[in-house]
């Protein structure tokens, strides 16, 4: 099985602090993406990666940059952690061109700013 | 701009009582549309993929389809782990991400 691993499941975090998440994905797939989840609002993209050092920006981008040096490794920052970044984040990976399971997804990292 | 609504929010449901679930989309050019079911505190899992209208997926109690507006994820005699979140995303043609709707609570009591 796949695995996608997130390497924090709960963070807490002051205003202001630059913070990384950390995902690491163990089936040598093209594309990894990052989320936030939030109540009523659903998953919304943050980044993704479909290369090694290649990144894209989702529709919620600011506030966040994204690093990707190699192809298991795809990791999150936020610059200066505001308290409106508090959410749940998801890692996801997937195979191109097949996408017949879509994305794999980690457990997530609840992430609170004080 | 590719958009999903899911309905209802929120479900109820007696143990043995069968109900659907509603994902409307719009998307330029579907090139599949996906149902991940979630756990409290958990990552979502991979349930279904569908790629043309008149299409059906099958697994244990849940069963998806596929219209060129909607998709239903039909619920049959449910029991309690049966109780999630359910996510319809939708991936256009050409594209690499997934769009999602805000999901389905379904809670279902013993």
């Amino acid at each position: 099985d796949v695995k996608v691993t997130q390497s924090s499941r709960y963070l807490v975090k002051r205003t202001g602090e630059k913070v990384f998440l950390e995902c690491v994905q163990d089936m040598d797939h093209e594309n990894m993406f990052w989320y936030r989840q939030d109540p009523g609002l659903g998953l919304r993209l943050i980044y993704f990666s479909y290369d090694v050092k290649m990144k894209e920006k989702g529709d919620i981008p600011e506030g966040y940059s994204v690093s990707r040096e190699k192809k298991e490794r795809f990791s999150l920052i936020l610059e200066s952690a505001s308290t409106n970044q508090t959410s749940m984040y998801l890692c996801a990976s997937s195979f191109v061109p097949g996408q017949n399971y879509g994305y794999t997804f980690g457990s997530g990292t609840r992430l609170t700013v004080v | 701009e590719d958009q999903v609504t899911q309905s209802p929010e929120a479900l109820r449901l007696q143990e043995g009582e069968s109900s659907s679930l509603n994902c409307s989309y719009t998307v330029s050019g579907l090139r599949g549309l996906f149902w991940y079911r979630q756990d409290p505190g958990k990552g979502p899992e991979f349930l279904f993929t569908l790629y043309s209208a008149g299409e059906e997926k099958e697994k244990e109690r849940l069963k998806a389809t596929l219209t060129k507006k909607e998709s239903f994820l039909h619920i049959t005699a449910p029991k309690p782990e049966d109780s999630a979140t359910y996510l319809c995303a939708v991936q256009a043609k050409g594209d690499y991400k997934l769009s999602f709707g805000a999901g389905t609570t379904v809670t279902v009591r013993a």
